[in-house]
C-alpha cells in the first residue's frame, strides 16, 4: 500500500508557541490530504481537506487562521498550529487518498502535541 | 444526528468468539464504506473496505452491506486477543475524497 510519513511523532511546545507538522507521500503524488484531530477516547474529527496548489477547505468550527494549512507540491502538507494552547494538545493525524469513491485512505503515524 | 455512528462499548469476546461491530450512517448517498482498526497511539489501519450490497469476506473478517437499512457490520471470526483494539467505521460518498469517521468501538478480546 502507499506510505504516508508524517513528521514529527510527537512534540511538547509552551504554550503561546507555533508547532508545524509535515506529512509527506512518499511513493504517490496525494493531490489532496486530510487533517485529523483525535482527542483521548474519541473519534477522528476531519479538521480540513488540503489541496495542493490551492487553499484548504476547513470544516466547520475549525479556526483556519489558527491552524494553517500548506500543500506545496504534491507530496507535503504542512500543518502548523499557531499560539498553541493546552487545549490544542491532541493526537493529529494526516491522511491521504488515491483518487476518490472506494480508494482507501493512508494514514501518517500521527503526531502527538502537548502545550505545557 | 450524527453522520455515522457505532456503539462506543466496550464489546467483550472470549477468545475463539465472533466479534459483531455494527455503524449505522445517515447519509443515502454515501458509496463507499471502511473498517479500520486503530490501537491506541496509533494511527488506523485499514481491515477492509466495501461498495456492494451484501458480504465481503477477507481472511477472518467479513463486512457487511445494507444500503438500504444504511448500515454496514463488521464480523471477525475466530477473535484473537490481539483483535483487542478500537474499529471505526468511515463512510465517504462518490464525488468527495472526505472520509467520516465513526466514534469507534472497543473491542476486547479475553483468553
Amino acid at each position: 500500500g502507499a506510505v504516508v510519513s508524517q513528521h514529527p511523532s510527537w512534540v511538547i511546545c509552551k504554550s503561546g508557541t507555533s508547532v508545524k507538522i509535515e506529512c509527506r507521500s512518499l511513493d504517490f503524488q496525494a493531490t489532496t490530504m486530510f487533517w485529523y484531530r483525535q482527542f483521548p477516547k474519541q473519534s477522528l474529527m476531519l479538521m480540513a481537506t488540503s489541496n495542493e496548489g490551492s487553499k484548504a477547505t476547513y470544516e466547520q468550527g475549525v479556526e483556519k487562521d489558527k491552524f494553517l494549512i500548506n500543500h506545496a507540491s504534491l507530496t507535503l502538507s504542512t500543518l502548523t498550529v499557531t499560539s498553541a494552547h493546552p487545549e490544542d494538545s491532541s493526537f493529529y493525524i494526516c491522511s491521504a487518498r488515491v483518487g476518490t469513491g472506494i480508494t482507501e485512505a493512508f494514514f501518517g503515524q500521527g503526531t502527538r502535541l502537548t502545550v505545557v | 444526528q450524527k453522520e455515522v455512528e457505532q456503539n462506543s462499548g466496550p464489546l467483550s469476546v472470549p477468545e475463539g468468539a465472533i466479534a459483531s461491530l455494527n455503524c449505522t450512517y445517515s447519509d443515502r448517498g454515501s458509496q463507499s464504506f471502511f473498517w479500520y482498526r486503530q490501537y491506541s497511539g496509533k494511527s488506523p489501519e485499514l481491515i477492509m473496505f466495501i461498495y456492494s450490497n451484501g458480504d465481503k469476506e477477507d481472511g477472518r473478517f467479513t463486512a457487511q452491506l445494507n444500503k438500504a437499512s444504511q448500515y454496514v457490520s463488521l464480523l471477525i471470526r475466530d477473535s484473537q486477543p490481539s483483535d483487542s483494539a478500537t474499529y471505526l467505521c468511515a463512510v465517504s460518498g462518490w464525488n468527495t475524497d472526505k472520509l467520516i469517521f465513526g466514534t469507534g468501538t472497543r473491542l476486547q478480546v479475553f483468553p
